[in-house]
Order: structure tokens, then sequence, then C-alpha cells
């Protein structure tokens, strides 16, 4: 599975956007880049998945340039609620799938 | 909710005892799989179970092993636990195999403390 480097940490305050990027220089053709989140003593949440380009949902977009080596979460208009590590992961689907690599993500904090 | 259960929530246990957690997957899912997550690091692969198999395994002594039940839930059993093993165990469940998606759903985790 391809590695990714993510920033350690961030803040931000309410009302904010809040812009993670994720390097991923050794993506494969057939890896797809998935964002989970992270509240203390809780599981991971799916938040997003994309290939390339952009797909937006209700929580977040997910950016991806189009030689897909990086890729970037936007959390528009973020809460306190939104405080939490962020993951990035990058692998392809089928069984290899199923096992997540999770890196050590990017905390943030978001502040009054 | 994501529907994932997961047993006991917290547990206190000595060296060189064993073990057993518990995990109910999400209905509908049969794939169950299990990471170990150390404080302030990401989750690490355990293994997978899919069809009462081990399918995948992750960087783990055979200490750690597994077992799936026909209705799909899954155990972890740990023995003659080391102070190391001290960490919050996550159940996730997801179809098999994933079709370009990498969406499991989290249990809320079993907080092992060994002592």
């Amino acid at each position: 599975l391809a590695k990714t480097t993510q920033p350690i940490s961030m803040d931000s305050y309410e009302g904010q956007e809040v812009n993670i990027t994720c390097s991923h220089n050794n993506i494969a053709t057939n890896d797809y880049i998935t964002w989970y989140q992270q509240f203390p003593s809780q599981g991971p949440r799916f938040i997003i998945q994309g290939y390339k380009t952009k797909v937006t949902n209700e929580v977040a977009s997910l950016f991806i340039p189009a030689d897909r080596k990086s890729s970037t979460l936007s959390l528009p208009r973020v809460s306190l609620s939104d405080t939490a590590v962020y993951y990035c992961l990058v692998g392809g689907p089928g069984a290899a799938g199923n096992k997540l690599t999770f890196g050590g993500g990017t905390r943030v904090l978001v502040k009054p | 909710d994501a529907g994932v259960t997961q047993s006991p929530t917290h547990l206190i246990k000595t060296r060189g005892q064993q073990v057993t957690l518990r995990c109910s997957p999400k209905s509908g899912h049969d794939t169950v799989s299990w990471y170990q997550q150390a404080l302030g690091q990401g989750p690490q692969f355990i293994f997978q179970y899919y069809e009462e198999e081990e399918r995948q395994r992750g960087n783990f002594p055979d200490r750690f092993s597994g077992h799936q039940f026909p209705n799909y839930s899954s155990e972890l059993n740990v023995n003659a636990l080391l102070l190391g093993d001290s960490a919050l165990y996550l159940c996730a469940s997801s179809l098999w195999p994933l079709q370009g998606t990498y969406e499991q759903y989290f249990g809320p985790g079993t907080r092992l403390t060994v002592t």
C-alpha cells in the first residue's frame, strides 16, 4: 500500500475552512484515496473517498490533482465538534483493500 | 451509529493472563477486521475474517488469534498478555470483497489495560 504523509497537527477557528493535504507519491494506478475521522475513544469514521478530480459530500470535499500524488481534504466552516484526528489512506479495491493501513493522522483542533 | 458493537467496553488484566474480546458486525456485513490502537497512534491492522477463516494478517505475533462465527460475529483472543498489549482494540465490519471503496464501519472499541 502507498505510504502517506500528512501534517501532525493543525489549529483552526470556528467558521473557518480547514484544508488538510496528504502526500502519496507512490500511489498506484488502481489506488483510491480515503479519509477517516476519529474522535477520542471512538472508532474511526469514514468521511470521503475519491479516485481523481473532486469529490464532495455533505461533510467534506476531496480535491485530487491530475498526477494524484497528493490530495486535500477540505472541511467547510468547521465547528468545535470537528476537533478530531483525520487519517488519509491510500489503497486498491478488492480483497487487499479490506486491510486499512493508517498513518499517524492529523490532529485538528478547532478553537472558539 | 455504525451498528458495530463490541464488548466489553473496558477491561483490566494482569501480565500473563489471557483475554477475549467480542465484536458483532453491522447488519448485512460479512467481514470483520481487528485493529490495535496504542495511545496517540493510528490503528494497526491485526487480522481479518471472512467465511470463518482468517484471510489477512498484520504484523502481530501468534499470541493474537481470532475466530468468526456463522452469524459473522467475531472474537479476538490474546494470550500471555504483555504490558505493551495495553491499547484500544477496534473491530471493523465490511462486505467482502470491497469493490472500489475503503468504507469500513468501526465499533467503539475495547480499552484493554494490562498491569
